[in-house]
């Protein structure tokens, strides 16, 4: 079945500091691919996706690039603000279903 | 504002108690979903319904019901059948048939069973 893994957090970093969170993943067919985040308190909100391989979503300083060949779409930003202090999902879905398949999340924390 | 509202925020139950989880939605959105979320496990799918009177079973769907009258609501009955209901319990919608991926979540609840 369809599945996705992303890196375990947590990741701590500095304010400036660049961020990489990995995501791989697993699915027949074609999968349309998807970052989600999560402040503390707060449902998931859409943070950027991408539908077909070598599409690059983005979004707040974000980016991710649907890596067909390696399976992957790690998200970056070149430098970090405390306000990106989140938990980060990656996720897939495929074909015409409404259903997505969700990463364990990544927990970023940002410091001064 | 348009938006999904989920009541309560923080609920607690006492083993062998069945518990009602409002999620009602103002954005005219066609589908709906329940996730459960668990520490490390990430999001896991417990039922969906695309349309009025109509819903299926997500991955998870044991010691749950929904049912959805409405368009603008989706409750989840969290039954004393669910072993481990200790969860923290997110309800999206997406508009058609959810076809885009892109799912507009509430704020959530969290149920402690003590």
């Amino acid at each position: 079945g369809d599945s996705v893994t992303q890196m375990e957090g947590p990741v701590t970093l500095s304010e400036e500091a660049c961020l990489t969170i990995n995501c791989t993943y697993t699915a027949t067919g074609y999968p349309s691919l998807f970052w989600y985040v999560q402040y503390p308190g707060e449902g998931l909100q859409l943070l950027l996706k991408a539908t077909k391989a070598d599409d690059k979503g983005s979004n707040k300083g974000f980016e991710a690039t649907y890596r067909k060949e390696t399976t992957s779409f790690h998200l970056e930003k070149g430098s970090v603000q405390v306000s990106d202090s989140a938990v980060y999902f990656c996720a897939l879905k495929t074909g015409t279903a409404s259903k997505l398949t969700f990463g364990t999340g990544t927990r970023l924390q940002v410091t001064l | 504002d348009g938006g999904i509202t989920q009541s309560p925020k923080y609920l607690f139950r006492k083993e062998g108690q069945n518990v009602t989880l409002s999620c009602e939605q103002n954005l005219n959105h066609d589908a709906m979903y329940w996730y459960r979320q668990d520490p490390g496990q990430g999001l896991r799918l417990i039922y969906y319904s695309q349309i009025v009177n109509d819903f299926q079973k997500g991955d998870i769907a044991e010691g749950y019901s929904v049912s959805r009258e409405k368009k603008e609501s989706f409750p989840l009955t969290v039954t004393s059948a669910q072993k481990n209901p200790t969860a923290f319990y997110l309800c999206a919608s997406t508009p058609g048939t959810g076809n885009t991926g892109e799912l507009f979540f509430g704020e959530g609840s969290r149920l402690t069973v003590l």
